[in-house]
């Protein structure tokens, strides 16, 4: 079974654009979380998504957003993007539930604000 | 204020010596928690997963305790080989399904 994939692996922004980050989990995982991970402020959880619905968010402000398709890939997008955005973005799925399932991460989308 | 901690940044141990890596946690009350291994470049690994209501969780060389009345989980890898070198992530599942990781321990097994 082929892993979680995210695409792109790097991407290099400024200040003020926005960035939209992919993400294709393993075949019949319905549950796609997504994690900002920085040196400072560790391994933070973003928002789930189950069956198309936002299931699950943290407490990141409204810039962050996401969506899933009917076929349970996912897409993550920042909008007016600061330097602190600067992170590496990972992506995890899970056949149902994140809690009792085991997460699978993909390898990360690494973002750069200058 | 609710906090959560791994014992240290950096753990050095010697090669087949068992290895225990602490979780702390301070104002939360966590359903289950996990515990993860990151390699550097890599997305984390889920290893193991404990309940509030279990004390103890084995899976090979590793083993899990979680005292929720100490508010503290162990993990410990027994006969520790260098390819164990990893950062290990505690993470707290928390009831209304958020996680909470914590900072992290980066274990070096030295041949």
């Amino acid at each position: 079974k082929a892993g979680v994939t995210q695409t792109p692996r790097y991407l290099i922004k400024t200040r003020g654009q926005q960035v939209t980050l992919s993400c294709s989990p393993i075949s019949g995982h319905r549950s796609v979380s997504w994690y900002q991970q920085t040196p400072g402020q560790g391994l933070q959880f973003l928002f789930e998504y189950f069956s198309e619905t936002q299931r699950n968010k943290g407490n990141f402000p409204g810039r962050f957003s996401g969506r899933q398709f009917s076929n349970s890939r996912s897409e993550m997008n920042v909008s007016t993007l600061e330097l602190g955005d600067s992170a590496l973005y990972l992506c995890a799925s899970s056949p149902i539930s994140r809690e009792l399932d085991e997460q699978f991460f993909g390898p990360g989308t690494r973002l750069t604000v200058l | 204020s609710q906090k959560i901690e791994q014992n240290s940044e950096a753990l050095n141990i010697q090669e087949g010596k068992t290895a225990t890596l602490t979780c702390n946690y301070t104002n939360y009350s966590p359903a289950y928690l996990q515990w993860y291994r990151q390699d550097p470049g890599r997305g984390p690994v889920f290893l193991l997963l404990i309940r509030e209501n279990e004390k103890e969780k084995r899976k090979e060389r590793l083993k899990v305790t979680f005292d929720t009345t100490l508010k503290q989980s162990l993990f410990h890898i027994t006969a520790s080989q260098p390819a164990d070198s990893a950062t290990y992530l505690c993470a707290l599942v928390l009831y209304g399904q958020n996680f909470v990781f914590g900072p992290g321990t980066r274990l070096s097994v030295l041949p």
